[in-house]
């Protein structure tokens, strides 16, 4: 069955430093998203991508945060300079868009869990 | 703002029903999800309401009522494996991102 697949699982890194996860998503979906997840706490959207830009985001979602889709396969999350509140576990989502049952669902990958130090 | 509430909390015993409870206020609906998520892991689908009603999938439903923005999932036949984290979660926009409660956890006890 296909997956969303997220590397690296594990990211630390300096207060200051840029990072940057990676996503692959289900090859046939057309909607992308990241959310995030501070431990202990809810899921939240950051940021939803179609058709090579973005569609929505949130307050979270200021500019030091990027998406890049870089080619056919790849999603990126990027974080300019990275700040101690920004350690949290970092999902990548995806989801068909295409008319039919279950093309609303969003699928998950398992995560970048970042931690700035 | 979007605001959905559950339950924090909930213990069951193994072979047991349960049933988690979802209120919601948010500012559009294009639909209600069910996610399971154990710890470390990520949110797994589980069901999609968008239609008032129950929708079943084996041991798991899931009800919506728009008008009164609740739903519940049931979990039957409860095993231990079912102990984790149940996300309720509403796209308020047609853009179907999603905004989640802060989850449920479920106990099951032998």
């Amino acid at each position: 069955e296909p997956e969303v697949t997220q590397t690296p699982s594990h990211q630390v890194t300096q207060m200051g430093q840029e990072v940057i996860l990676r996503c692959v998503p289900i090859s046939n979906h057309l909607y992308f998203y990241w959310y995030r997840q501070i431990l202990g706490q809810k899921v939240e959207f950051l940021v939803s991508f179609y058709n090579n830009e973005i569609s929505e985001k949130s307050e979270i979602f200021d500019d030091q945060f990027s998406v890049e889709r870089p080619d056919g396969s790849n999603f990126t999350l990027k974080i300019r300079s990275t700040k101690l509140e920004d350690s949290a576990m970092y999902f990548c989502a995806s989801r068909p868009g295409t008319s039919g049952v279950g093309t609303d669902t969003q699928y998950f990958g398992p995560g970048t869990r970042l931690t700035v130090l | 703002g979007q605001n959905i509430d559950q339950p924090t909390e909930m213990t069951a015993t193994e072979g047991a029903i349960v049933q988690i409870n979802c209120t919601y206020q948010t500012s559009g609906f294009n639909g209600l999800f069910w996610y399971q998520q154990h710890a470390g892991e990520a949110p797994t689908f589980l069901s999609y309401n968008v239609l008032d009603g129950l929708e079943e999938k084996g041991r798991f439903s899931s009800f919506l009522s728009r008008s009164k923005g609740y739903s519940y999932l049931l979990l039957k036949e409860l095993q231990m494996k079912d102990s984790a984290s149940y996300l309720c979660a509403v796209s308020p926009s047609n853009d179907y991102k999603l905004s989640f409660g802060a989850g449920t956890t479920v106990t099951v006890r032998a």
